[in-house]
């Protein structure tokens, strides 16, 4: 079936510094790829996505390249701040109607002042 | 613009209560899902609804659960006879069923068996 893995945290850095977080997918057909953040004690916000392949999603700075040759959608930011941090998924929809998502375990993301 | 809304956001219940958790979606969106996160998991797919239908129930989801969208509005997520091991976080979601069906979260229910 399909799955998501996602490199396992918890990642620090300081501010300023770059961020990457490696997603690699198996998956049937073509799915639409996400990234999601959660910040403490709060519910899941999407913070981009990409649907076909080549594809580069981006907000808030961060970005994420649909690599089907890898099967990968890492995420990266040039310069994290204090206030990204929190809890990173990455997610793939399955199904023939795009209605499902399936989520890697997260990466919980620390960044220092 | 709201978003997704959930309530209560914590509850904390005795081994073998019944709990009911409530969605309320986007207005305008038909699709509307339930997940459920442990600590330190990712969210897991429960089940989903395409206006008042109920078109898919995980595996994940026992006969103790069972959810509710009556009028393809709000939905009722209830657990019967709760155990420890349903301690979870319970999220709702919802979307547009065409238009690239972004799927937006709620704030989750928090649900602590004691």
């Amino acid at each position: 079936g399909d799955s998501v893995t996602q490199m396992e945290g918890p990642v620090t850095l300081s501010e300023e510094a770059f961020l990457t977080i490696n997603c690699t997918y198996t998956a049937t057909g073509y799915p639409s790829l996400f990234w999601y953040v959660q910040y403490p004690g709060e519910g899941l916000q999407l913070l981009l996505k990409a649907t076909k392949a080549d594809d580069k999603g981006s907000n808030k700075g961060f970005e994420a390249t649909y690599r089907k040759e890898t099967t990968s959608f890492h995420l990266e930011k040039g310069s994290v701040q204090v206030s990204d941090s929190a809890v990173y998924f990455c997610a793939l929809n399955s199904g023939g109607s795009n209605y499902k998502l399936t989520f890697g375990k997260g990466t919980l993301l620390t960044v220092n002042p | 613009d709201t978003g997704v809304s959930q309530n209560p956001r914590h509850k904390i219940t005795k081994r073998g209560q019944n709990v009911t958790f409530r969605c309320d979606p986007i207005s305008e969106h038909n699709r509307l899902y339930w997940y459920r996160q442990t600590l330190g998991q990712g969210p897991e797919f429960l089940t989903y609804f395409q206006n008042e239908a109920q078109l898919e129930k995980s595996r994940l989801l026992s006969d103790r659960f069972s959810a509710e969208r009556p009028k393809g509005s709000f939905s009722t997520l209830e657990i019967q006879r709760t155990e420890q091991g349903d301690s979870a976080m319970y999220l709702c979601a919802s979307s547009l069923s065409v238009g690239g069906n972004t799927i937006y979260f709620g704030e989750g229910s928090w649900l602590t068996v004691v």
